[in-house]
C-alpha cells in the first residue's frame, strides 16, 4: 500500500548541532525520493533527492541516506540555523507501473532553538 | 531563479460555485502537476498533466475537477461546484523531466482555497 510515515513528528534543536529527520517507506517498488521543505505560508521546497541505486548523497549542508533493506531515509542537517526551522517532508515514487505521482510523508517540525 | 507562480494567493467562495486557480510554471518544463495539502496533513496528489493532456490522476481528482492548459504559459485548476471539503492549499508544481525520470517537482507557494 501507500505508506510514507516519519518516526518523530517534532524535532527540536540547538543552533549548531545537526539535526537528523527519518522517513520510513513501505513500497518496495520506490524508486526515487525527495526531501522537501515547506515553511510557514510556502510550498514545498525541493532540497535533495536520491535515487534507489544510491545508498548516500550529499548537498550543501545536507546528507540524504538511503537504507533500502530495512526501507528508511534519513535527512542529516549540519551545523542547523534557525532558518532551516520548517516541516520536512519525505516523498517517493513508486516508480514501477508508470506512475508519476509522488506521495508525501507526514512531516516532522523542525525547531532551532538559538 | 525560476520559480512556480500561483495565482490569487488566497480564494474565498461559497459552497457551489465554480473556481479557477492559476499557475505559471517554470517556462522550460514540460510537466505539470496539482497537489492539495488540507490544513496539518499530508500533501496529496491529485493530477498529473504532460502534452496537453492528463497522464494521471487520484481518487480524489472527480468530476468536479478539471485541468487545462490555455496558453503556452498558464496551467489551470478548475473546480466546477465547490463543497466544503475542497478547503485547502492548492499547490502546482511542474518539472523539467517525468519523475520517473528522476526529475524532481518545483513547487509554487500555493492558493489557499476556503469554501464557505
Amino acid at each position: 500500500g501507500e505508506s510514507v510515515g516519519l518516526h518523530l513528528p517534532t524535532l527540536s534543536v540547538q543552533e549548531g548541532d545537526n539535526s537528523i529527520i527519518n522517513c520510513a517507506y513501505s513500497n518496495s517498488a520506490s524508486d526515487y525520493f525527495i526531501w522537501y521543505k515547506q515553511e510557514s505560508g510556502k510550498g514545498p521546497q525541493f532540497i535533495i533527492d536520491i535515487r534507489s541505486n544510491m545508498d548516500k548523497r550529499q548537498g550543501q549542508r545536507v546528507t540524504v541516506l538511503l537504507n533500502k533493506t530495512v526501507k528508511h531515509l534519513s535527512l542529516q542537517i549540519a551545523a542547523t540555523q534557525p532558518g532551516d526551522s520548517a516541516v520536512y517532508f519525505c516523498a517517493e515514487n513508486f516508480g514501477q507501473g508508470g506512475s508519476e505521482k509522488l506521495v508525501f510523508g507526514k512531516g516532522t517540525k523542525l525547531t532551532v532553538n538559538p | 531563479e525560476p520559480e512556480v507562480t500561483q495565482t490569487p494567493s488566497h480564494q474565498v467562495t461559497q459552497m457551489g460555485q465554480e473556481v479557477i486557480l492559476r499557475c505559471v510554471p517554470i517556462s522550460n518544463h514540460l510537466y505539470f502537476y496539482w497537489y492539495r495539502q488540507i490544513l496539518g496533513q499530508k500533501v496529496e496528489f491529485l493530477v498529473s498533466f504532460y502534452n496537453n493532456e492528463i497522464s494521471e490522476k487520484s481518487e480524489i481528482f472527480d468530476d468536479q475537477f478539471s485541468v487545462e492548459r490555455p496558453d503556452g504559459s498558464n496551467f489551470t485548476l478548475k473546480i466546477r461546484s465547490t463543497k466544503l471539503e475542497d478547503s485547502a492549499m492548492y499547490f502546482c508544481a511542474s518539472s523539467e523531466n517525468a519523475v520517473l525520470n528522476n526529475s524532481p517537482l518545483h513547487f509554487g507557494n500555493g492558493t489557499r482555497l476556503t469554501v464557505t
